[in-house]
C-alpha cells in the first residue's frame, strides 16, 4: 500500500469555484501534513501546514485532518487562474532526517 | 527572501557520463536534501545531509550516486555514469532544523540522459 496517495487529476474549475483537493494515507503515526504548490517547471513551495486532525485557514486556503479516516483535504475559496499549479500533500516519513513522502499530486487549472 | 539555488537549470548528457548537479542551500541551514521527480511521477526522497555526512538514504540511491558539501556553501550531487531511467528533475532542499521545519526547495535541475 502507498503511503500517501492522491488523486492526479487533471481538475478543471471556473474562477470563483471552491476547490477540494484531498490525500490519504496510511501510517496512523503520521501527525504533520503539508500541502505545497508546485508551478509548471519550479520547485514545490510551502503552502500550509497542520498538526494532527482540525482544521487551519490561512487566507483563501484551508486544510484539514482527519485522523480518523488518514484522510487530509486542502480547500480554495475563491479560486484564481494563479492557482492553477500541482498540488502535493506531503507527510515527514520519520527517520532521522524527517524526510517528506509526497503524494503524486494534483493539477489544478483554473480557467478565466 | 533567501532562496535555494541550482545549477545548472537543465543538462542534456550521454549515457554512461557522469553529471555533477550543485546547489547552494540556505545560508543558515543544517539540513540537506535531494529529491528527484521523473516526469510524471511524484517526487521522491534521494538522500538526506546533516554535518557533513549522510543521515539518510533512499534504495534509489545506490553506488552511482554521491553527494558532497565541498566548501561550506555548495551541495553537490553526483551521478556516475547516466542511465537513460536518470532523467528527472533534481531538487535540492535545505531545513533548518530536524524538527518539523519547513523545507525550502530550489527550482530543480532537468537532467536529460540520451
Amino acid at each position: 500500500q502507498k503511503e500517501v496517495e492522491q488523486d492526479p487529476g487533471p481538475l478543471s474549475v471556473p474562477e470563483g469555484a471552491i476547490v477540494s483537493l484531498n490525500c490519504t494515507y496510511s501510517n496512523s503515526a503520521f501527525q504533520y501534513f503539508m500541502w505545497y504548490r508546485q508551478y509548471s517547471r519550479k520547485g514545490p513551495e510551502l503552502l500550509m501546514y497542520t498538526y494532527s486532525s482540525g482544521n487551519k485557514e490561512d487566507g483563501r486556503f484551508t486544510a484539514q485532518v482527519d485522523k480518523s479516516s488518514k484522510y487530509i483535504s486542502l480547500f480554495i475559496r475563491d479560486s484564481q487562474p494563479s492557482d492553477s499549479a500541482t498540488y502535493l500533500c506531503a507527510t515527514p516519513g520519520g527517520g532521522a532526517t524527517n524526510k517528506l513522502i509526497f503524494g503524486t499530486g494534483t493539477l489544478l487549472a483554473v480557467q478565466p | 527572501e533567501p532562496e535555494v539555488t541550482q545549477t545548472p537549470s537543465h543538462q542534456v548528457t550521454q549515457m554512461g557520463q557522469e553529471v555533477i548537479l550543485r546547489c547552494v542551500p540556505i545560508s543558515n541551514h543544517l539540513y540537506f536534501y535531494w529529491y528527484r521527480q521523473i516526469l510524471g511521477q511524484k517526487v521522491e526522497f534521494l538522500v538526506s545531509f546533516y554535518n557533513n555526512e549522510i543521515s539518510e538514504k533512499s534504495e534509489i540511491f545506490d553506488d552511482q550516486f554521491s553527494v558532497e558539501r565541498p566548501d561550506g556553501s555548495n551541495f553537490t550531487l553526483k551521478i556516475r555514469s547516466t542511465k537513460l531511467e536518470d532523467s528527472a528533475m533534481y531538487f535540492c532542499a535545505s531545513m533548518r532544523g530536524s524538527s518539523g521545519g519547513e523545507l525550502f526547495f530550489g527550482e530543480g535541475s532537468r537532467l536529460t540522459v540520451l
